[in-house]
């Protein structure tokens, strides 16, 4: 079935260092693409979104393409902040049917030091 | 986007007891998701929950558990049952609206 594979945490990094999370999907349609971030404490937000390949979604400073030929979606920000802190989702949807949801991987917890 | 009001936010529960949380909607949606999220853990899908039939359980969750209503296109509500320290959780309901998904702040439920 449809799933969502995203690099194991936690991750650390300094203040301005670059961040990756890699993400990869299995899906059996054309799956729009999503990363969510969760703050601690609060709820689940959109982060940013691609509807079809060679798609980049960005917000806040980070990007992600959506990668047909390698089934990736690797979110990148070039220089992370404190505030970054977080745990950051990697999710699908596939439409068709009766579906509709999304599918989530595992999450990756993300801490920026100063 | 939609706006979601879910309620309560969170609370703490006897075992044995049920909790009924509540997700409205400010506007008419057709799909409702329910969703658990276990502590340190990812989003799993409870069901899906569709104004006029029944919801659709994913598996590994049942009706008898996880009673969903859903009398309009702006509200539905997810019961817990007969609850365990195991179902200590945050649930949380997504619809989809014309932006795209939009989900409640979330429900933290501790089962002591």
């Amino acid at each position: 079935g449809d799933s969502v594979t995203q690099m194991e945490g936690p991750v650390t990094l300094s203040e301005e260092a670059f961040l990756t999370i890699n993400c990869t999907y299995t899906a059996t349609g054309y799956p729009s693409l999503f990363w969510y971030v969760q703050y601690p404490g609060e709820g689940l937000q959109l982060l940013l979104k691609a509807t079809k390949a060679d798609d980049k979604g960005s917000n806040k400073g980070f990007e992600a393409t959506y990668r047909k030929e390698t089934t990736s979606f690797h979110l990148e920000k070039g220089s992370v902040q404190v505030s970054d802190s977080a745990v950051y989702f990697c999710a699908l949807s596939v439409w068709g049917g009766s579906q509709g949801n999304l599918i989530f991987g595992k999450g990756t917890k993300l801490s920026v030091k100063p | 986007s939609a706006v979601i009001s879910q309620k309560p936010s969170r609370d703490i529960c006897q075992r044995g007891t049920s909790l009924t949380i509540q997700c409205q909607v400010d506007s008419q949606v057709t799909m409702m998701f329910w969703y658990r999220q276990q502590p340190g853990q990812s989003l799993t899908l409870i069901a899906t929950a569709n104004q006029g039939s029944e919801a659709t359980y994913e598996s590994g969750f049942v009706i008898d558990k996880f009673p969903i209503s859903r009398p309009n296109l702006t509200f539905s509500t997810l019961t817990v049952s007969n609850m365990s320290p195991e179902d200590s959780s945050i649930y949380l309901c997504s619809v989809i609206g014309e932006d795209g998904y939009t989900f409640g702040s979330g429900t933290r439920l501790t089962v002591v």
